[in-house]
C-alpha cells in the first residue's frame, strides 16, 4: 500500500530565508508525486507535480521539488520565503488504479517577520 | 480560471440526519473525487467516480455513503445517517484524465451534533 510521511509537523522560518519541507513516500512502482498548499479556510492548491522526466520540477509561487528515487523522497524547496507562504503544505502520491491521492500528514509553515 | 465549487461552506446537522454535500466540478472534467479531513488529521480519500460509476472507494466509504452525478454539472456526496465521527471538512476534486492533477474545491465543513 502506498503511504507518505512528512516528518516535520511545524516549521518556523524567517521571511527571506530558505525553506525545505521533507516528504518520503512508499510505493512499489514509479510514483506520481504532488505538493499541495492549503491556506487557512481554503481548499488545496497544487504547487507542483512529478510524473516522469527531469527530477527537479518547478512549480508556482517560486517553489521547486526534487524527486530522489534512491531516497524515496520528494522534498519541496523555496529559496526565499514571503509572509504569504505561511500555510500548511501536503505531499501526496497517486495510486496506480483510479488515481486516488494518498496524502502525508502535512507541515505547517510559520513565517516570522 | 475554472474552479471547483462546493456548497454549503458549512453544514451543521443532528446525529442520524441525512446530509447532501454538493460540488460543481470543472466543466470539461471527467473524473471526480471526494476526500475528507478530520480536524488535525490528514486528508483521506473517500471515493472516485468516472463514467457514472464508482471506480474506487476506501474503507471509510461504507453503506452510509453514496455519490451521484444527477445532472451534467453537479456531483454529490450523501451521508444517510450521520454520526459524530463524520464531522470533518469534505473536499471535492476533479480532473480531466485519470493521470492528471486533481483540482480541489474549498471544502464543506460538516459538523454533526
Amino acid at each position: 500500500a502506498q503511504s507518505v510521511t512528512q516528518p516535520d509537523i511545524h516549521i518556523t522560518v524567517s521571511e527571506g530565508a530558505s525553506l525545505e519541507l521533507r516528504c518520503n513516500y512508499s510505493y512499489g512502482a514509479t510514483p506520481y508525486l504532488f505538493w499541495y498548499v492549503q491556506s487557512p479556510g481554503q481548499g488545496l492548491q497544487l504547487l507542483l507535480k512529478y510524473f516522469s522526466g527531469d527530477t527537479l520540477v518547478q512549480g508556482i509561487k517560486g517553489f521547486e521539488a526534487e524527486f530522489k528515487r534512491s531516497q524515496s523522497s520528494f522534498n519541496l524547496r523555496k529559496p526565499s520565503v514571503h509572509w504569504s507562504d505561511a500555510a500548511e503544505y501536503f505531499c501526496a502520491v497517486a495510486g496506480a488504479a483510479g488515481n486516488k491521492l494518498t496524502f502525508g500528514g502535512g507541515t505547517r509553515v510559520l513565517v516570522k517577520p | 480560471e475554472p474552479e471547483v465549487t462546493q456548497t454549503p461552506s458549512h453544514q451543521v446537522t443532528q446525529m442520524g440526519q441525512e446530509v447532501i454535500l454538493r460540488c460543481v466540478p470543472i466543466s470539461n472534467h471527467l473524473y471526480f473525487y471526494w476526500y475528507r479531513q478530520i480536524l488535525g488529521q490528514k486528508v483521506e480519500f473517500l471515493v472516485s467516480f468516472y463514467n457514472n460509476e464508482i471506480s474506487e472507494k476506501s474503507e471509510i466509504f461504507d453503506d452510509q455513503f453514496s455519490v451521484e452525478r444527477p445532472d451534467g454539472s453537479n456531483f454529490t456526496l450523501k451521508i444517510r445517517s450521520t454520526k459524530l465521527e463524520d464531522s470533518a471538512m469534505y473536499f471535492c476534486a476533479s480532473s480531466d484524465t485519470s493521470e492528471a492533477e486533481q483540482f480541489f474545491g474549498p471544502g464543506t465543513r460538516l459538523t454533526v451534533l
